[in-house]
């Protein structure tokens, strides 16, 4: 069935960058997403990225997407301790049905001042 | 800003009680959706509901569980007779759009004793 995996913990030093990692199986995915989870909080959607699409950045963001190996990542420069969180990798297309997002199991980054 | 709100925040029941979620999406938003993450498990998707009817549902959602959009603004989820492993925080979501472009609740924690 459709699946998506993350690594499950990144720890970075504050000012470093982070790059979190994600991979999918449903080829047919149209929409990739990153949500953020801050403790206590609901997620939160960060940016996403068309399959079409190679790349997209964002302020300190940066998406990159590589159909072929059905990968994705997720990069934060200069990364803050407010960037601590669970990052959800999430995929939509046409196997998984437009209906309903599929979400990774998140990774939980934590930033070391 | 507009949100999706979630209510109650923590609810404590006890096995084999019927147990109603409540959440109230964003007014112009069409599409609904009810997902439950499990301490520290995967964000699962649960339902999705459109134009007053359930278009998607996950394996999850059995003859148990059940959504209603009562009235204009409201959206609930009844578990009918909760099982210790329906303990989880259970997310509302709504979308404009069916392109997984998701705003998320605070969530309402459940506890089964």
């Amino acid at each position: 069935g459709e699946d998506v995996e993350q690594s499950l913990f990144l720890s970075v030093r504050e000012g470093d960058s982070s790059v979190i990692n994600c991979t999918y199986t449903d080829s047919s995915s149209t929409y990739l997403y990153w949500y953020k989870q801050e403790p206590g909080a609901g997620l939160q959607l960060l940016t996403y990225i068309f399959s079409n699409m190679d790349m997209k950045q964002d302020q300190r963001l940066t998406v990159l997407l590589n159909k072929k190996d059905k990968h994705l990542s997720l990069r934060i420069a200069d990364t803050q301790t407010g960037d601590s969180a669970i990052y959800f990798c999430a995929e939509i297309g046409v196997k998984t049905s437009y209906d309903k997002v599929i979400f990774g199991p998140g990774t939980s980054l934590s930033v070391i001042p | 800003e507009p949100e999706v709100t979630q209510t109650p925040s923590h609810q404590v029941t006890q096995m084999g009680q019927e147990v109603i979620l409540r959440c109230v999406p964003i007014s112009n938003h069409l599409y609904f959706y009810w997902y439950r993450q499990i301490l520290g498990q995967k964000v699962e998707f649960l339902v999705s509901f459109y134009n007053n009817e359930i278009s998607e549902k996950s394996e999850i959602f059995d003859d148990q569980f059940s959504v209603e959009r009562p009235d204009g603004s409201n959206f609930t989820l009844k578990i009918r007779s909760t099982k210790l492993e329906d303990s989880a925080m259970y997310f509302c979501a709504s979308s404009r759009e069916n392109t997984g472009e998701l705003f998320f609740g605070e969530g309402s924690r459940l506890t089964v004793l």
